[in-house]
């Protein structure tokens, strides 16, 4: 788990600005997950990625969310105009070929977003 | 679509004692099912995985046990020591390939 790597690990954006969250994922893992920790609330699944590709993002709000795995680099999860409810904790998680479904998931420390 | 609900949401015991954390879900058709430790403004710490062929996983003072069809895990933890006082989350793997989480159960171990 110490494998999947976030930055920053905290991150303090104005209402309006932009917020790019980072993840590496294990060496040889090819599917990333972002998650997001909303203050005293579980884990809620936002998207899935391969390399390039989107896979699942039906937990992603549809305005100002984006997320991106490139060929190369790591996957960034990026929130357009933040406003204060966006305040969390975004944990990435990354799992090797075969994915979550049969595989163990490693997660990183997490990235904890304040907006003030 | 899947729910996973963790009984009970805090714990507290005194050192040495056996303890049982639960974990129910209502959908039954999971690929594996994860017990994390999350402590306090840090990252989550995969303990056991489960995979649902799977009756039991054990791991040190740890043992996990899941009845698929009845939808529930528990999480044993044997002599209970401080350093165990964490959030204790459970996670299943579904056809979509994303962790459902539960809310977790906050445990305290007294000295």
């Amino acid at each position: 788990n110490a494998g999947v790597m976030q930055n920053p690990r905290h991150l303090v954006r104005r209402r309006g600005q932009e917020a790019r969250l980072r993840c590496s994922p294990v060496k040889g893992h090819s599917h990333v997950y972002w998650y997001r920790q909303l203050p005293e609330e579980g884990l809620k699944f936002m998207v899935y990625l391969q390399k390039e590709n989107i896979i699942d993002e039906s937990g992603m709000p549809k305005e100002r969310f984006s997320a991106e795995f490139p060929k190369e680099g790591p996957s960034i999860l990026r929130i357009q105009q933040v406003v204060r409810g966006d305040s969390a904790a975004y944990f990435c998680a990354s799992s090797p070929q075969k994915g979550a479904r049969d595989t163990e998931a490693f997660f990183g420390q997490g990235t904890r977003l304040t907006v003030v | 679509k899947q729910e996973v609900t963790q009984i009970p949401a805090a714990l507290s015991v005194p050192e040495g004692e056996n303890l049982v954390l639960n974990c129910s879900f209502t959908d039954s058709a999971i690929y594996n099912l994860q017990w994390f430790r999350q402590d306090p403004g840090k990252g989550l710490t995969s303990l056991l995985l489960i995979q649902s062929s799977q009756r039991e996983q054990t791991s040190g003072r740890l043992n996990a046990s899941l009845d698929k069809s009845s939808g529930r895990s528990t999480l044993y933890i044997a002599a209970s020591q401080p350093g165990d006082s964490a959030t204790y989350l459970c996670a299943v793997s579904g056809t979509a390939s994303k962790l459902t989480f539960g809310t977790g159960t906050r445990l305290q171990v007294m000295l």
